[in-house]
This record gives C-alpha cells, structure tokens and sequence, in this order.
C-alpha cells in the first residue's frame, strides 16, 4: 500500500499569497497518476487536477500540479477567499487500495 | 447532468448491520465501477470498496474486508454497500464516487455522503 504524506498539516495566509502544498508517496506512483482535491466543511472533495498536473474542468488556473515519482505539489498562485479549504492528495494507481493523504488545511 | 444520491445511513450498534444505497443519474451506469469512500468525523478520506462495471470484480480496503459487500443493481442505477459486524471505527460519512473514466480511479462525482455512527 502507497502512504501518502502531506505537508504543512496545516497552512495560514492571507488572500493573494501564493500556497504551495506538498504531497510525498512512500514509493513511486505509477504514471503519475495523483490527483489533488479540495473539501470544504459539509461538502464532498472537489476534484481540482489528476495526472499529477492536468486541471478538472471548470479548476481556475490559479490552481497549478506538478511534481512525479514521490514527491508532488499543489500550488495555488494567488488565494482567493473562496480557496481556504482541505486539500488532499490521493493516488490511484494500478492495483488497489488507492489513498488519500492526511489533508493540508488552509486558513485564512 | 450526473448525480449520486446516498442514503441509508443512521445510528446503529456494534455488531449490528445497516445497507446503504446510491442512486445513480446523468450518465451511463452499466458502463462506471463505482467506489464507496468514507470519512471518519473530522478526519481524512478513506478508500472502502469498488465494483467493476459488470460486477465482475470487487475488491475492499483491509479494514472492511469479511465484513462489508458492494452489490449494484443496474436496473435501478443503484449501488449498494451491505455492513455488518459494524465497529465504532466504521463511524464516518460514507460517499459513492464515480470515476472520471471507467478504468482510471479518480473521481470527477460524488455524492453528498450519508452519516454512519456506530455507538451503544
């Protein structure tokens, strides 16, 4: 089973800063295949990018992924208050169980 | 457009059973696996089961396996997840997902969960 890893747990910033959010796999994901999601309370996840870097549709492009074999990251280039939310990562490679990180929250 | 309606969920005591249910609309059912993904209060979200779109092949996280069956019933659009020997660690919101593409398990649609709270 791939753990994954997310860091910070969690991240505070204002509006317009830039947030970098990490996510680490205990081996290496097959293909790059990594998406990212967003949660905000009482709501479902949000896909926001899969294939490690391609944005959902509708995902604004402030919303940016990049990264492969362990280590991938979500940046968000200039926050804007509709973006302070739960962040997780998750894998989905060949073979089952697919997991999620811990989460990364960002406040405000 | 696509949409995952859960229900079933309620308070039920350790040891006992509970099925839930997600209807499915807005896309080809017979075609999709569908994934059941949970989330214990406040905590992250948890890979549980999957079905292959013909029914063909399921597979569970260890921590349901013995214990939880995904079923579908394809002329109802249904998917279903039957619990039992249900354990206070089984509490959470449990989501159906839809995959973005059959074969590739991220998910572009869920559900808005129903609450399972396993207590005495």
């Amino acid at each position: 089973e791939i753990v994954l890893t997310q860091s910070p747990g969690t991240l505070s910033l204002s509006p317009g800063e830039r947030a970098s959010l990490s996510c680490r796999a205990s081996q290496a994901v097959t293909s790059t295949y990594l998406a990212w999601y967003q949660q905000k309370p009482g709501q479902a996840p949000r896909l926001l990018i899969y294939g490690a870097s391609i944005r959902a549709t509708g995902i604004p492009d402030r919303f940016s992924g990049s990264g492969s074999g362990t280590d991938f990251t979500l940046t968000i280039s200039r926050l804007e208050p509709e973006d302070f939310a739960v962040y997780y990562c998750q894998q989905y490679g060949t073979s089952p169980p697919w997991t999620f990180g811990p989460g990364t929250r960002v406040d405000i | 457009q696509v949409q995952l309606v859960e229900s079933g969920g309620g308070v039920v005591q350790p040891g006992r059973s509970l099925r839930l249910s997600c209807v499915a609309s807005g896309f080809t059912f017979s075609r999709f696996p569908l994934h059941w993904v949970r989330q214990a209060p406040g905590k992250g979200l948890e890979w549980v089961a999957v079905m292959s779109f013909d029914g063909s092949d399921k597979y569970y996280a260890d921590s349901v396996k013995g214990r939880f069956t995904i079923s579908r019933d394809t002329s109802k659009n249904t998917l279903y997840l039957e619990m039992n020997s249900l354990r206070t660690e089984d509490t959470a919101v449990y989501y159906c997902a839809k995959p973005f593409v059959p074969s590739v398990p991220f998910y572009d649609y869920w559900g808005q969960g129903t609450l399972v709270t396993v207590s005495s």
